[in-house]
């Protein structure tokens, strides 16, 4: 069974700029959720889809963050424009329903300069 | 407010020993995740698991859920082990959302 995909996986930016990430999650899996990572912290979510709506947006910066999974399955994420304080590892999860084990990507490491 | 804490923050062991790193909540979780991340950002599931033991290889994790406790052995600790682990738990009350340890640094020397 193959994982969860990402890519890019790292990506170095100017503040300003714009940056975007996909995800492809495990086959089947309904719940897809993009984390942040800032160095030394762990893990924050920043929004959950179940198949392509959103459960959980609650803590994405909005003005500057945007997600979608448009057929329920892949997802990108978006942040235009970037600030310095975004550089972290961007990390894709899926998992079966709702409160399953979640199986998570490799991440994109995002540098802000 | 519910949290999730782990100890120790930074364990540093020899290789063959047996290492213990544990994780502490607050009341009403419906599950707990134990997670290995390496250098380099991705994040592996080592288990998942509401009460009792798991056991995978030389990994085992126990969950007391009156003494709102879990932890996580390692066996034969071997410098691949080397990682930061983390404890996650699902508070009932935040739904579906999973709340995060700071995470444990182990670092397995030969």
């Amino acid at each position: 069974e193959a994982g969860v995909a990402q890519s890019p996986r790292y990506k170095i930016i100017e503040k300003r700029q714009s940056v975007a990430f996909w995800c492809n999650p495990i086959s089947g899996h309904a719940t897809l959720y993009w984390y942040q990572q800032i160095l030394g912290q762990g893990p924050k979510l920043l929004i959950q889809f179940q198949n392509n709506g959103v459960v959980d947006d609650s803590q994405l910066p909005k003005d500057r963050f945007s997600a979608e999974r448009l057929k329920g399955v892949d997802s990108t994420l978006k942040i235009q424009p970037a600030k310095l304080e975004d550089s972290a590892v961007y990390l894709c999860a899926s998992s079966s329903r709702d409160r399953a084990e979640q199986y998570f990507g490799p991440g994109t490491r995002l540098t802000v300069t | 407010k519910n949290e999730v804490e782990q100890s120790p923050q930074n364990l540093t062991a020899q290789e063959g020993e047996f290492i213990t790193i544990n994780c502490s909540y607050s009341v009403g979780i419906s599950a707990l995740h134990w997670l290995q991340q390496h250098p380099g950002g991705g994040i592996v599931s080592l288990f998942m698991l509401s009460s009792g033991k798991k056991k995978h290889g030389r990994l085992i994790a126990t969950i007391n859920i009156q003494e709102k406790h879990s932890s996580l052995h390692i066996t034969a600790s071997h410098p691949r082990d080397s990682a930061v682990y983390i404890c996650a738990v699902y508070y009932m009350e935040y739904g579906n959302k999973l709340v995060f340890g700071a995470g444990t640094i182990l670092r397995v020397k030969s």
